[in-house]
């Protein structure tokens, strides 16, 4: 089975300018979680969606939001672009949501706010 | 906050077994115990989970203690390879409103030498 997707690899873009990001889960997954990873705050929970729903919320401000397809496909998108948005974006996909279905992770977006 | 407390950084001479400490004193009854790993700047790698009972799979061991306040992860021959970021993660269930999502801590940076 192929791995989870994410495009695009590398962004950069300027302050504030909104950016949208994308996520492929693996085949039969329904769940997909993005995360945040800066040097100063580590690996921080965003969201996770399931059936097109989001079911689980970090504590991040509403510039973050992200939806997903009727296909698992999800994406994030942040608004209002600020220097501290400078991250690797990563996204994971489980078949279902919850404490036994292992999560995997794709590649991350490395997104760099000038 | 990350439920587990790791060193901070470990070596490893190449083909011994590494032995990466994790506490976890405050886990409960239905949590489990995840251990993924970071090699620089690319998506978390799942290796292994548990509840109570030792696990092994074909890159790690488990070892939980019978109380369940600690754990170790075992690669049982290190490689250069191995060398990366370790976190031990424990897993809130389902079934509680923030249920499923992982909450990475600052993890182990294990260094592998020749």
């Amino acid at each position: 089975k192929a791995g989870v997707t994410q495009t695009p690899r590398y962004l950069i873009k300027t302050r504030g300018q909104q950016v949208t990001l994308s996520c492929s889960p693996i085949s039969g997954h329904r769940s997909v979680s993005w995360y945040q990873q800066t040097p100063g705050q580590g690996l921080q929970f965003l969201f996770e969606y399931f059936s097109e729903t989001q079911r689980n919320k970090g504590n991040f401000p509403g510039r973050f939001s992200g939806r997903q397809f009727s296909n698992s496909r999800s994406e994030m998108n942040v608004s209002t672009l600020e220097l501290g948005d400078s991250a690797l974006y990563l996204c994971a996909s489980s078949p279902q949501p919850g404490g036994q279905d292992t999560q995997y992770f794709g590649p991350g977006t490395r997104l760099t706010v000038l | 906050d990350a439920k587990t407390t790791q060193p901070t950084s470990m070596d490893c001479a190449e083909g011994r077994a590494a032995n990466l400490p994790c506490n976890h004193s405050t886990i409960s009854g239905n949590e489990y115990v995840y251990w993924y790993r970071q090699i620089h700047s690319q998506g978390p790698q799942y290796i292994i989970h548990g509840l109570k009972n030792n696990e092994t799979n074909e890159m790690a061991s488990l070892i939980i203690t019978e109380d369940r306040k600690s754990s170790t992860l075992i690669l049982p021959h290190a490689t250069l390879r191995d060398t990366a970021v370790y976190y031990c993660i424990v897993r809130v269930p389902l079934i509680y409103n923030q249920g499923g999502k992982l909450i990475f801590g600052q993890g182990t940076e294990l260094s592998v030498k020749p």
